[in-house]
C-alpha cells in the first residue's frame, strides 16, 4: 500500500536560516511526488512536484525538493527562510501507471514556524 | 489565475440530515476529486471522478456518499444522512489531462455535524 511519512510534527527555524521539511514515501512502483502548503483558513496550494528527470526540483516561493530513490525520500528545502513561510506543509505521493486515477496519498503534515 | 471554488465555506447540520457540498473546478480540467481532513488528522482521499463517472473511491466513501457533475461546471458531494464522524473539512480538487499533473485544491468546506 502507498504511504507517506512526515516524521516531524513541527519544524522551527530562524528567519534567514535554511530549512528542511522531511518526507519519506512508500509505493510499489515509480512515484510521483508533490509538496503542498496550507495557510490558515485556506486550501492546499501546490508548491512543486517530482515526476521524472533531475532529482532536484524547484518550485514556488524559492522552495526546492530533492528526490532520493535509494532513501525513498523527498525532502523540502529552502536556502533562506522567511517569516511568511510559516504554514502547514504536506507531502503527497501517487503511483505512476496507466490505471492510476491520480489519487494523492498525503502525509500527516508538518508545521513550519519561522521566527524573526 | 483560475481557481477551484467551494461553497459554502462552513456548513452546520444536525445528525441525520442531508448535505450537499458544492465545487466549481477549473474550467478546462477533466479529473475531479474530493478529499476530507478531520481536525488534526491527515488529508484523506474520498473519490475521483472522470468522464461523468466515479473512477475510484475509498472505503470511507460508502452508500451515504454520492457525487455528481450536474451541469458541466459544478461538482457536488452529497452526504445523505450525516453522522457526527462526518465532521471535517472537505476539499475539492481538479486537474487537467495527463497522468503527471498536479491537482489544484479549493479552499474547503468545513462541515460540522451536531
Amino acid at each position: 500500500a502507498q504511504s507517506v511519512a512526515q516524521p516531524e510534527d513541527q519544524v522551527n527555524v530562524a528567519e534567514g536560516n535554511p530549512l528542511t521539511v522531511k518526507c519519506t514515501y512508500s509505493v510499489s512502483g515509480n512515484p510521483y511526488l508533490f509538496w503542498y502548503v496550507q495557510y490558515p483558513n485556506r486550501g492546499l496550494q501546490f508548491l512543486l512536484k517530482y515526476i521524472t528527470g533531475d532529482n532536484l526540483v524547484k518550485g514556488s516561493y524559492g522552495f526546492e525538493a530533492e528526490f532520493n530513490k535509494s532513501q525513498t525520500s523527498f525532502h523540502l528545502k529552502k536556502p533562506s527562510a522567511l517569516v511568511s513561510d510559516s504554514a502547514l506543509y504536506f507531502c503527497a505521493v501517487r503511483e505512476a501507471g496507466s490505471s492510476n486515477t491520480g489519487k494523492l496519498i498525503f502525509g500527516q503534515g508538518t508545521t513550519l514556524q519561522v521566527k524573526p | 489565475e483560475p481557481e477551484v471554488t467551494q461553497t459554502p465555506s462552513h456548513q452546520v447540520t444536525q445528525m441525520g440530515q442531508e448535505v450537499i457540498l458544492r465545487c466549481v473546478p477549473i474550467s478546462n480540467h477533466l479529473y475531479f476529486y474530493w478529499y476530507r481532513q478531520i481536525l488534526g488528522q491527515k488529508v484523506e482521499f474520498l473519490v475521483s471522478f472522470y468522464n461523468n463517472e466515479i473512477s475510484e473511491k475509498s472505503e470511507i466513501f460508502d452508500d451515504q456518499f454520492s457525487v455528481e457533475r450536474p451541469d458541466g461546471s459544478n461538482f457536488t458531494l452529497k452526504i445523505r444522512s450525516t453522522k457526527l464522524e462526518d465532521s471535517a473539512m472537505y476539499f475539492c480538487a481538479s486537474r487537467t489531462s495527463g497522468r503527471a499533473y498536479e491537482q489544484y485544491f479549493g479552499p474547503g468546506t468545513r462541515l460540522t455535524v451536531t
